[in-house]
């Protein structure tokens, strides 16, 4: 298993666009979490989902949103891209959607101009 | 306020000096503490959880609910310790928070 896989590693985009990014979880998880992570910061958690239902949401405005797919995968969509949206977000996944271990993505950086 | 603080964002002792990272947390709930780890240009990891209490790589952490603290501990530094260490807090399930982060470098 290559673990959890994100896609595309890489992004540029200009205020006020819309981006999608992509994850898939290691095999057999049903738990996916979105974090972002900002330069100098640690990971802001943006939003869990567990068996294709959102299960927690982090302090984030409505332009930010996911969906989890039937194989467990899941994109992040961010509407109306502003400049403070630059930054790495991580997806991680976990067995269920208890506090377990968590195994994160390499991340997809996104840049906004 | 659910919080998670590191005071320190760079930490730097010699090769076979202990070492303390120091977490502290806020949280009203029965807590669940992590320390994850990211080694250079490697991905973020978990490196133990309080509720395991083992001993990964000569780290120890302590839940301490009176002082709501969760300090790293290893009695004797290595060279390959040198990466950034993340304390975590879990509250009840669905929420992963986690501190600002400090950065170990170890000289030889």
């Amino acid at each position: 298993d290559a673990g959890v896989t994100q896609s595309p590693t890489h992004l540029i985009k200009t205020r006020g666009q819309h981006v999608t990014l992509r994850c898939s979880p290691i095999s057999g998880h049903k738990s996916v979490s979105w974090y972002q992570q900002v330069l100098g910061q640690g990971p802001q958690f943006i939003f869990q989902y567990y068996e294709k239902e959102e299960r927690g949401r982090g302090n984030f405005p409505d332009r930010f949103s996911a969906r989890q797919f039937p194989n467990y995968s899941s994109e992040l969509n961010v509407n109306a891209l502003l400049l403070g949206d630059s930054a790495l977000y991580l997806c991680a996944s976990s067995l269920f959607y208890s506090q377990e271990t968590q195994y994160f993505g390499p991340g997809t950086r996104l840049l906004v101009l | 306020a659910q919080r998670v603080t590191q005071p320190e964002k760079l930490l730097s002792v010699f090769k076979g000096a202990p070492v303390e990272l120091k977490c502290n947390y806020s949280y009203s709930g029965s807590p669940e503490l992590f320390w994850y780890v990211q080694y250079s240009r490697q991905r973020l990891q978990l490196l133990l959880r309080h509720i395991s209490r083992e001993s990964i790589k000569g780290f120890t952490a302590d839940l301490n609910k009176g002082e709501t603290s969760f300090h790293l501990k290893k009695p004797f530094a290595q060279e390959e310790d040198s990466a950034m260490y993340y304390c975590a807090l879990g509250t009840g399930g669905f929420k992963t928070i986690f501190g600002a982060g400090t950065r170990l470098f170890v000289k030889a």
